[in-house]
């Protein structure tokens, strides 16, 4: 069955130190990798589509890459406003638009 | 532009009734889906309309119903609930029915007691 798994399942920054978060998947036939920002309570915000590997977008201090197996969120010199929930998705083959989520990486920055 | 919105916001049920959620979705998205989010969990797939059909559907019992109207928007029914179905319901909008991004609302928060 079609699996993503993200780790960490949460993570503790100081404001300023760069990491990154991991999103593996064992889909076949990608169409499509997705990541996404949920605030507590909120819906998940869209950040970025990747759709093949060696693939890079970017966005303020957020990078996204991807590899045939995973995709690594990079978040540079973070600030108290990036902490939230990173949510990876994979887009399933068919004639339909379905997405696998993992569970998630819970970022929490300190000031 | 107004995205997509969902209503009601929140919701309180008690076991056995049944209840029903509406999504609007982006003007000029054609697709709609929901998903399911239990506490500490992914988003999980329940279904998708594009065009006022339903695309696809996921692994939830027959209890889960959803339809499109003309207009794009939706309406997810689940009837005979029961405190598992506690969650946060989202409704995501998509341009076309396969191969694009999907945008969230800001969910329906159901509680089941």
């Amino acid at each position: 069955e079609d699996q993503v798994t993200q780790s960490p399942e949460a993570l503790r920054l100081q404001e300023g130190e760069s990491s990154s978060l991991n999103c593996s998947y064992t889909v076949s036939g990608l169409r499509g990798l997705f990541w996404y920002r949920q605030d507590p309570g909120k819906g998940p915000e869209f950040l970025f589509t990747l759709y093949s590997a060696g693939e890079e977008k970017e966005k303020e201090r957020l990078k996204a890459t991807l590899t045939k197996k995973e995709s690594f969120l990079h978040i540079t010199a973070p600030k108290p406003e990036d902490s939230a929930t990173y949510l990876c998705a994979v887009q399933a083959p068919g004639n339909f638009n379905k997405f696998y989520f993992g569970s998630g990486t819970k970022l929490n920055v300190k000031p | 532009d107004a995205g997509v919105t969902q209503s009601p916001t929140h919701l309180i049920k008690t076991r056995g009734q049944q209840v029903t959620l509406r999504c609007s979705p982006i003007s000029g998205h054609k697709s709609v889906s929901w998903y399911q989010q239990v506490l500490g969990q992914g988003p999980q797939f329940i279904f998708q309309y594009y065009e006022k059909e339903e695309r696809g559907r996921g692994n939830f019992p027959d209890r889960f119903s959803a339809r499109q109207f003309p207009n794009y928007s939706s309406e997810l029914n689940v009837n005979a609930l029961l405190l598992g179905d506690s969650a946060l319901y989202l409704c995501a909008s998509s341009l076309q029915g396969r191969n694009t991004e999907a945008f969230f609302g800001q969910g329906t928060r159901l509680t089941v007691v």
